[in-house]
């Protein structure tokens, strides 16, 4: 099974600052490779997969990039809404894995 | 407007089933993979088993291997979830998600599940 862990565990930051948020396997999963947004009481959200394409309606400050073993999440400037857990997700082998989450906080 | 309803949840002894669903709609539901992942109270998300389009594959978390079965009727768009065997580990939000390859774009709201005596 794959690994994945997340770096790091919180984050806290303000409105308007830029967030970087990584995702670390433990084998190389290609590109194959999505991040998550979830909030309270919701439904995670798709962002990003294949490492650095976004998922249809997320907004361009959103931005993801790496492959192989190391991945990071970017967002270029933090809107209110922004403030949740991030979760990175591999579909390079099964069985599929989450990261245990990196959670955004207002600062 | 794309929709996925989980139903089923609710509180099971230990060694007791449950049948969650999930039911489609606002999508082509058989052109899609669909999934079940969990998320226990507070923790991080669990992917628990996957059906591609016509249900001929089925894949399964090592844990609930032999206990669940994922299924799903595409002539009712729905997907479904048999838990036997319940262990209290296996308490959680259970989403119904579904994506045409490896990631998940749609998801339900989640039904809980509960094992407890």
């Amino acid at each position: 099974e794959i690994v994945l862990t997340q770096s790091p565990a919180t984050l806290s930051l303000s409105p308007g600052e830029r967030a970087t948020l990584s995702c670390r396997a433990s084998q190389s999963v290609g590109s194959y490779l999505a991040w998550y947004q979830q909030k309270p009481g919701q439904a995670p959200r798709l962002l990003i997969y294949d490492a650095s394409n976004r998922a249809t309606g997320i907004p361009a400050r959103f931005s993801g990039s790496g492959s192989g073993t190391d991945f990071t999440l970017t967002i270029s400037s933090l809107e209110p809404e922004d403030f949740a857990v991030y979760y990175c997700q591999q579909r390079g082998n099964w069985p599929y894995t989450f990261g245990p989450g990196t959670k955004l906080e207002i600062k | 407007e794309v929709q996925l309803v989980e139903s089923g949840g609710g509180l099971v002894q230990p060694g007791g089933s449950l049948r969650l669903s999930c039911a489609a709609s606002g999508f082509s539901f058989t052109n899609y993979w669909m999934s079940w992942v969990r998320q226990a109270p507070g923790k991080g998300l669990e992917w628990v088993a996957n059906i591609n389009r016509d249900g001929s594959e089925k894949y399964y978390m090592d844990s609930v291997k032999g206990r669940f079965t994922i299924s799903r009727d595409n002539a009712k768009n729905s997907l479904y979830l048999q838990m036997n065997s319940l262990r209290a580990e296996d308490t959680a939000v259970y989403y119904c998600a579904a994506g045409v390859n490896g990631y998940r774009d749609y998801w339900g709201q989640g039904t809980l599940v509960t094992v407890s005596s």
